[in-house]
């Protein structure tokens, strides 16, 4: 099993929709939960950090459930520049282990 | 531009030789991460320098592989007698580190094995 999973997609959406993407994580030891958006043959950027309480930047809104080890983002009135793939990241907790495990990604193409 | 910075963006090599990919990190970052990317799939771990010691290796990185940071500032990434299956994006990223969660990508080297 994968340490992050998550729904390849792609999520086809109309301009102006609600879409929202789940990810889970296996390693109950993680603590530090991410969503980085990458755009086609580019680098992973940071779109937000995912807090316990959750958290609202503009646009998107981001979820965590530690008990079902879940994630979720969620991104209102969608707009073109919203296609891209989104990777659900996770931290773990344990000693020694400083990177970031990424999911597959979710792709979404928003279309006008 | 003072982000991370990697070369070079493009390789096309024949099976067998071996390629060596350089990343410079943002100059105050201690940590430097490489990471492989194949279509469809994220990122995925290879290795971990905190200034120039390597401090985890990753079990995709077989022998062939091998990554310095002489220095602790820029870092190298050596593949030994490529192989088709090392086609990749190879992607380099860096973190200031001690509670800096977030870290920062280069746009990556591509390599083609044919």
């Amino acid at each position: 099993r994968k340490e992050v999973e998550q729904d390849p997609g792609p999520f086809n959406v109309p301009e102006g929709a609600t879409v929202a993407f789940n990810c889970t994580y296996s390693n109950s030891a993680s603590q530090s939960f991410f969503w980085y958006r990458q755009d086609c043959r580019k680098e992973p950027k940071l779109l937000m950090s995912v807090y316990s309480s959750g958290n609202e930047d503009g646009r998107f809104t981001a979820q965590l459930n530690r008990a079902s080890q879940y994630i979720s983002l969620l991104i209102r009135d969608s707009k073109l520049s919203d296609s891209a793939t989104y990777l659900c990241v996770v931290k773990s907790g344990n000693t020694g282990r400083r990177a970031l495990t990424f999911g597959s990604g979710t792709r979404l193409q928003v279309q006008p | 531009d003072t982000g991370v910075s990697q070369d070079p963006r493009h390789k096309i090599t024949k099976r067998g030789q071996n390629v060596t990919f350089r990343c410079d990190p943002i100059s105050e970052h201690n940590r430097l991460y490489w990471y492989r990317q194949t279509l469809g799939q994220g990122p995925e771990f290879l290795t971990y320098f905190q200034n120039e010691a390597q401090l985890e290796k990753s079990r995709l990185l077989s022998d062939r592989f091998s990554a310095e940071r002489p220095k602790g500032s820029f870092s190298t990434l050596e593949i030994q007698r490529t192989e088709q299956g090392d086609s990749a994006m190879y992607l380099c990223a860096s973190s200031l580190g001690v509670g800096e969660n977030t870290i920062y990508f280069g746009e990556g080297s591509w390599l083609t094995v044919v």
